[in-house]
């Protein structure tokens, strides 16, 4: 079964370094969101794109977080400056919505997330 | 957005049907009903999901109520690689329809 990849799966920095997470969406889907995973928040949503395009990012702090799609295979999440509060569990995941269809009668599909360490 | 309530945990027997119930009784007309389900340390994964009919593919069944106020999912014989918490969801109409995860339910399946 095709994957969605995540690349770093840990990574561990101190507080005020750059961090960024790489997303490679299941070949073909034109769906693309970001969720960070807590115990406490549990999952949230980020950011999600469609065709490339970013149409929601509220749930994003925008002062330090900042995603993109530089082309259809490749997602990424940066943190700069990172903060201990950014600790948690990122997960990308991808999905096929057809033209004309809702994006809420389709499944989305997981990578297995970057298990974030912010010292 | 629509609440849901699931127990919090339940218990099977492997190779035993489990029916893992959700109420969600202030679902709109536009909500699809969404399970996923999370393993340890894996990401979420989606198990099924529908409307109104009743649903199957390769992993469960869902069952929905005629007025649409619970679901039931089913795992038609449980196993061990089954054990994981269960997310009911519903998605509404909007931009990202974005998945909101509750507590769910432990389910853990036991030789």
């Amino acid at each position: 079964d095709a994957r969605v990849t995540q690349t770093p799966r840990h990574k561990v920095t101190e507080m005020g370094q750059e961090v960024t997470m790489r997303c490679q969406p299941i070949l073909g889907h034109n769906t693309v969101f970001w969720y960070r995973q807590t115990m406490m928040q549990g999952l949230e949503l980020l950011a999600y794109f469609r065709n490339r395009a970013p149409l929601d990012d509220s749930g994003m702090p925008k002062d330090r977080f900042s995603a993109e799609m530089p082309d259809a295979t490749l997602a990424t999440l940066k943190i700069q400056p990172s903060e201990p509060r950014d600790s948690a569990v990122y997960f990308c995941a991808s999905g096929l919505v057809p033209d004309g269809e809702m994006v809420s009668n389709q499944p989305q599909h997981f990578g297995d997330g970057t298990r974030l360490s912010i010292l | 957005d629509a609440k849901t309530t699931q127990p919090n945990s339940m218990e099977s027997n492997e190779e035993e049907p489990v029916h893992l119930p959700c109420n969600h009784s202030t679902i709109s007309g536009t909500d699809y009903i969404h399970w996923y389900r999370q393993l340890p340390s894996q990401g979420p994964e989606y198990v099924i999901h529908g409307l109104t009919s009743n649903v199957n593919n390769r992993m469960a069944s869902l069952a929905i109520a005629e007025d649409r106020k619970s679901s039931t999912l089913i795992l038609h014989r449980a196993t061990l690689r089954d054990a994981a918490v269960y997310y009911c969801i519903l998605r509404s109409r909007g931009t990202a329809s974005k998945l909101t995860f509750g507590t769910g339910t432990r389910l853990q399946v036991t030789l």
